[in-house]
């Protein structure tokens, strides 16, 4: 079956570093989205890819979807506090959607 | 307009003991999940309605694990005879479409943190 990768598990930081956590599916994929969880909270919506080589940004957040739609990255630039959380990649393969594992991150003031 | 929403927040029930977990989708959301998490985990699938069937109960860890949904609303997940094991926050989330394709973005809920002594 599909399965979606994340790297890294854990990743400490310093604040205002830069972090970035990648997305690796074993299949193709149709689109591609993302979430973050506060620690104690629950996963929130944050957004969808669709085209392949897509990038969209949030303010500090940069999101890439690959030209082969089979991976996906998220970069934050200058990493604050309020940055602390896991967050998830979850592949649409056309069956279901499939969260990878999640990368927490830990951000030192 | 409301959220998902669940019930109970909290769970402490004894090993043996059956539990019910409630969840209360955004009105109008064809599709429900339910998800477990342990602590400083990933989420694990267990289960999705598409309305009120279920194409995929791939994920029940076990039979005694189970789950319905009635009225294209409320599910419920009930685990017979707990076990240790299943100590965890369960998820639920819904989505306007199906799946897969558009409008699949998932919306959950604040989750059902359960505890087995």
């Amino acid at each position: 079956g599909q399965q979606v990768m994340q790297i890294p598990q854990y990743q400490h930081v310093q604040e205002g570093e830069d972090f970035t956590t990648y997305c690796n599916s074993s299949t193709t994929l149709s689109n591609i989205q993302w979430y973050k969880q506060r620690p104690g909270g629950h996963p929130v919506f944050l957004i969808q890819l669709v085209k392949s080589g897509e990038v969209k940004k949030q303010k500090r957040l940069t999101f890439q979807f690959g030209e082969a739609k089979k991976n996906s990255s998220l970069h934050i630039t200058a990493t604050q506090t309020t940055d602390v959380g896991t967050y998830f990649c979850a592949g649409d393969a056309g069956n279901m959607l499939t969260f990878g594992g999640g990368t927490r991150l830990m951000v030192k003031p | 307009g409301a959220g998902v929403s669940q019930s109970p927040s909290n769970k402490v029930t004894e090993k043996g003991k059956d539990v019910e977990l409630r969840c209360d989708p955004i009105s109008g959301h064809t599709a429900l999940y339910w998800y477990r998490q342990r602590l400083g985990q990933g989420l694990e699938f267990l289960i999705y309605f598409q309305g009120n069937s279920a194409p995929d109960k791939s994920g029940l860890p076990s039979d005694r694990f189970s789950a319905e949904r009635t009225g294209e609303s409320v599910s419920t997940l009930t685990i017979q005879r707990t076990q240790q094991e299943d100590s965890a926050v369960y998820l639920c989330a819904s989505s306007l479409g199906s799946p897969t394709g558009s409008y699949n973005e998932q919306f959950f809920g604040p989750g059902t943190r359960l505890t087995v002594l």
